[in-house]
């Protein structure tokens, strides 16, 4: 899987839109980019995930590059609730047979959100 | 929405029990998975599973089994527990052929 570079920490005002970037410069034409979020003690939390077009659901929007070098997740309006160790990652497809399991986490980023 | 369900959050236990970690997920996925996360190493894969009586070995399986008699079940076996398991295990689910892992709460384990 293609590495991925994210800033170490972030801090947003609570309302506010939580920008998250992350540099995926070797990604390969069949890896998707996936975010998950990591609560304090609690297990990672599927947020979304894109191949090439820009992804939206109710917890999230992703935006990826046309390169597709480097995305940005983004929390509309970030709440105390959000904040959490975000990681972006690149991974192939699964193939059937359940042989792609693995997943890196690199370091993330410790988004904080203030009152 | 999906539901992976890890039915201890902490448990102490003494060097050389046996260990038992449950779980269980409500999607009727075919994929399960055990993971063990420590700071610094970040996630490894212990044991996977992608159909009832299957299982694969992961990275780090040693002084560990499992076992998945139902397809929404898969328990995390430590033989004879040892301090170096002291960690928190995540349970995991997906489908066959899908691209997104969900995660249980995790366990915490502590192994004294």
């Amino acid at each position: 899987d293609a590495k991925t570079t994210q800033p170490p920490s972030m801090d947003c005002a609570e309302g506010r839109a939580a920008n998250l970037p992350c540099n995926h410069s070797t990604i390969s034409g069949n890896e998707y980019v996936y975010w998950y979020r990591q609560i304090h003690s609690q297990g990672p939390q599927y947020i979304i995930h894109g191949l090439k077009n820009n992804e939206t659901n109710e917890m999230a929007s992703l935006i990826i590059t046309e390169d597709r070098k480097s995305s940005t997740l983004i929390l509309p309006h970030a709440t105390l609730r959000d904040t959490a160790v975000y990681y972006c990652i690149v991974r192939v497809a699964q193939n059937s047979g359940g042989s792609n399991y693995k997943l890196t986490f690199g370091k993330g980023t410790l988004l904080t959100v203030n009152p | 929405d999906v539901k992976v369900t890890q039915s201890s959050r902490y448990l102490v236990k003494r060097t050389g029990e046996k260990v038992f970690l449950e779980c269980v997920q409500d999607m009727d996925h075919e994929n399960m998975f055990w993971y063990r996360q420590d700071p610094g190493l970040g996630l490894r894969l212990i044991y996977f599973s992608y159909d009832v009586k299957m299982k694969e070995k992961g990275d780090i399986p040693e002084g560990y089994s499992v076992s998945r008699e139902k397809k929404e079940r898969f328990s995390l076996i430590l033989e004879s527990a040892s301090t170096n398991q002291t960690s928190m295990y995540l349970c995991a689910s997906s489908f066959l052929s899908g691209n997104t892992i969900y995660f249980g709460e995790g366990s915490w384990l502590t192994v004294v």
